[in-house]
C-alpha cells in the first residue's frame, strides 16, 4: 500500500507555544490529504481536508486560525497547532487520498502525538 | 445526523478462533466502506474495502460482508492471532468527494 509518514511521531511543548507537524505522500502523489485528532479511546475526528493549491476546508467546530493547515505540494502537508494549550494535546494523524481498488482509498500517517504542558 | 455506529466496543477471542467485528451505518447513500486496523499508537492501516454493489469480499485471512438492507457491515477474521489485537474502525463514504466517516471502533483482544 501507499506510504505516508508524519513528523515529528511525538512533541512535547510549553502552552503558548506553535507546533507544526508534517504530513508527506512518499510515493505517490496526494492532491487531497486529510488531518484528524483522536483523544485516547475514541475514534479519530476529521479537522479538515487539505487540498494541494487551494484553503482548507474545515470541519464545523475547528478553528481555522488556530489549526493552520499548508498544503504546498503534491507530496507535503503541514498542520500548525498555534498557540497551543493543554487541551490541544491530542493524537494527530493525517491521511493521503489514492484512488485504488474499489475507490478513494485513504491511507493513514503514523500520527503525531502531542503534549502541550 | 447520520453516523456509523457499532454494537461492541470490545471482542475478546482465543488465539486460533474466528472473529466478527460489527458495524451499522445509518446512511443509505453510503456507497464505499473500509476496514482500518489501529495498534496502539500507530495510524490506521487499512484492511480490506468494498463497494455498495457488492455484498462479500475476501481478502488474506479477512472477509467483509455487507448487507445493505439493514445497513450492517461486518469483518470476519480467520484463525485469529496474538498480532491482530487492535482497534477496529470501519469508516464509510456517502458523498462525491473521498470523506470518511468513522465508525467508534470495537477493541479485538486474542487470548494466546
Amino acid at each position: 500500500g501507499a506510504v505516508v509518514s508524519q513528523h515529528p511521531s511525538r512533541v512535547i511543548c510549553k502552552s503558548g507555544t506553535s507546533v507544526k507537524i508534517e504530513c508527506r505522500s512518499l510515493d505517490f502523489q496526494a492532491t487531497t490529504m486529510f488531518w484528524y485528532r483522536q483523544f485516547p479511546k475514541q475514534s479519530l475526528m476529521l479537522m479538515a481536508t487539505s487540498n494541494e493549491g487551494s484553503k482548507a476546508t474545515y470541519e464545523q467546530g475547528v478553528e481555522k486560525d488556530k489549526f493552520l493547515i499548508n498544503h504546498a505540494s503534491l507530496t507535503l502537508s503541514t498542520l500548525t497547532v498555534t498557540s497551543a494549550h493543554p487541551e490541544d494535546s491530542s493524537f494527530y494523524i493525517c491521511s493521503a487520498s489514492i484512488p485504488q481498488g474499489l475507490g478513494e482509498t485513504q491511507y493513514f500517517g503514523p500520527g503525531t502525538r502531542l503534549l502541550v504542558l | 445526523g447520520e453516523s456509523v455506529g457499532l454494537h461492541l466496543p470490545t471482542l475478546s477471542v482465543q488465539e486460533g478462533d474466528n472473529s466478527i467485528i460489527n458495524c451499522a451505518y445509518s446512511n443509505s447513500a453510503s456507497d464505499y466502506f473500509i476496514w482500518y486496523k489501529q495498534e496502539s499508537g500507530k495510524g490506521p492501516q487499512f484492511i480490506i474495502d468494498i463497494r455498495s454493489n457488492m455484498d462479500k469480499r475476501q481478502g488474506q485471512r479477512v472477509t467483509v460482508l455487507l448487507n445493505k438492507t439493514v445497513k450492517h457491515l461486518s469483518l470476519q477474521i480467520a484463525a485469529t492471532q496474538p498480532g491482530d489485537s487492535a482497534v477496529y474502525f470501519c469508516a464509510e463514504n456517502f458523498d462525491a468527494g473521498n470523506m470518511l466517516t468513522f465508525g467508534g471502533g470495537t477493541r479485538l483482544m486474542v487470548k494466546p
